[in-house]
């Protein structure tokens, strides 16, 4: 158990949906990370969140939003939801600012169908 | 995006047997990592390296440093079961990406036949 909690664990929706995904990081973490994990892409960084403050941004989409509130947990916003946006989805979260020694959530799987 | 050639994509060994695989850029990281996940979990880090040549090792695992700062292999010695995964190489900082993200190799299946 690496201490980071994602919730919900699956996801199922339909087409044109939105969803929020939502990561507890471990206690003691400022960093929060999102990263999408898909068959074709690989692990692919979203978004980065420094002690409720954006960061770093990478390949996230206009429709995908995140944000890390006073009590450091983190939602990522999925709207307009699109097939392709099937994915699994993973929150990871660091004492500092760096991601080295960062620890992954178990990950939610989310279906869009 | 940058991307690493993680290579090779998988492998089916057995018991015992000793196991290598590699991830090469073509651009410079100042840290290669390795990560290990396996079916319904996240990625679970194995090793960090952070200088050209550093030989860094984990129990049965054995990782290096390029010392062109573009490659990163690991090792994995006597393979048991419970090696099975997926692992997966990763680079941070350098020319090839930044130090608040890693960019991930597409990962290498393992399979240990007992």
């Amino acid at each position: 158990d690496s201490g980071v909690t994602q919730t919900p664990k699956h996801l199922i929706t339909a087409t044109g949906q939105r969803v929020t995904l939502r990561c507890s990081p471990r206690s003691g973490d400022l960093s929060v990370y999102w990263y999408q994990q898909s068959l074709d892409q690989g692990l692919q960084f979203l978004i980065q969140y420094y002690n409720g403050e954006e960061r770093a941004k990478g390949n996230i989409l206009e429709r995908f939003s995140a944000q890390q509130f006073p009590d450091l947990h983190s939602e990522l916003n999925l709207s307009s939801l699109e097939l392709g946006d099937s994915a699994l989805y993973f929150c990871a979260s660091s004492v500092g600012q760096g991601f080295t020694e960062a620890f992954f959530g178990q990950g939610t799987r989310l279906t869009v169908v | 995006g940058q991307q690493l050639n993680q290579s090779p994509q998988s492998m089916f060994i057995q018991e015992g047997e000793d196991v290598s695989m590699n991830c090469t850029s073509s651009s410079i990281f100042n840290t290669w990592l390795w990560y290990k996940q396996e079916p319904g979990e996240g990625p679970v880090l194995l090793i960090a390296l952070y200088k050209a040549g550093e030989l860094t090792s984990n129990g049965r695992l054995t990782a290096q440093f390029g010392i062109t700062r573009k490659d990163s292999f690991l090792n994995i010695s006597a393979s048991i079961p419970s090696d099975v995964g997926i692992y997966f190489c990763a680079g941070q900082g350098g020319s090839g990406g930044s130090n608040y993200k890693l960019t991930f190799g597409k990962g290498t299946l393992l399979t240990v036949n007992p």
